[in-house]
């Protein structure tokens, strides 16, 4: 059964500060992984997502790195911005079309 | 430009009525999911569907009963509601399952039920 795993489960960094949030998966046969954004009460929004065969996307501030073999995920936000702050979700895509989600990281950016 | 939505966004029910939750998507897309949102639990895959007339349970099934007769509507029941059903449910949808691109899910705002 596929696990994942978010650390930190919360996060507060000054504005301007540049982060790293991770996310890790136990059952490296996935078909892509997914980092989504969560505001309270709301939706989830997509922000990137990346096959299974690359290494890494990019949009705007956020890059994130996927490591199938060590089973591991990061989103590296670059010079944080209030407006950042929200639950940052990953979740992998398995063989089967199922969607197995992390428990989120809570990021609070101070200005 | 409706996207996927969801309806209600907010039910009261009672334990052992029976609630449809609906889910509508305007892009054709083949994938659908639901899912419910739990402090302590996160996102759970309740059940899912390939395509019209295709369905499959995921992490949490029982209790639910789904459908999919048309590939743009995919309504979640709750047979008989209980407490613990209680939660916030998402319905997403895809375009394919593939190890595509255009594999991103895009959700709902979400349906929040209580039971009492």
């Amino acid at each position: 059964k596929q696990e994942v795993t978010q650390i930190p489960a919360a996060l507060s960094v000054p504005e301007g500060e540049n982060l790293v949030l991770n996310c890790s998966f136990t059952d490296s046969a996935i078909y892509n992984l997914q980092w989504f954004r969560q505001d309270p009460g709301k939706g989830l929004t997509s922000l990137l997502l990346i096959q299974s065969s690359q290494r890494e996307q990019t949009s705007g501030r956020l890059n994130a790195s996927l490591d199938k073999s060590s089973g591991r995920s990061t989103l590296y936000i670059a010079a944080s911005q209030p407006g950042d702050s929200a639950t940052y979700l990953c979740a992998v895509i398995g063989n089967a079309g199922k969607s197995t989600f992390g428990d989120g990281t809570t990021l609070t950016v101070k200005p | 430009d409706a996207g996927i939505t969801q309806s209600p966004r907010y039910k009261i029910t009672e334990t052992g009525r029976q609630v449809t939750l609906m889910c509508h998507q305007t892009w054709s897309h083949s994938y659908m999911f639901w899912y419910r949102q739990d402090l302590g639990h996160g996102l759970r895959l309740i059940y899912y569907s390939a395509a019209a007339d295709i369905t499959d349970k995921g992490e949490v099934p029982d209790g639910y009963v789904v459908s999919r007769s048309k590939t743009e509507n995919f309504p979640l029941t709750l047979e008989s509601a209980t407490r613990s059903q209680t939660s916030v449910y998402f319905c997403a949808s895809s375009k394919t399952r593939g190890g595509e691109l255009r594999n991103i899910q895009y959700f709902g705002a979400g349906t929040r039920l209580s039971v009492l």
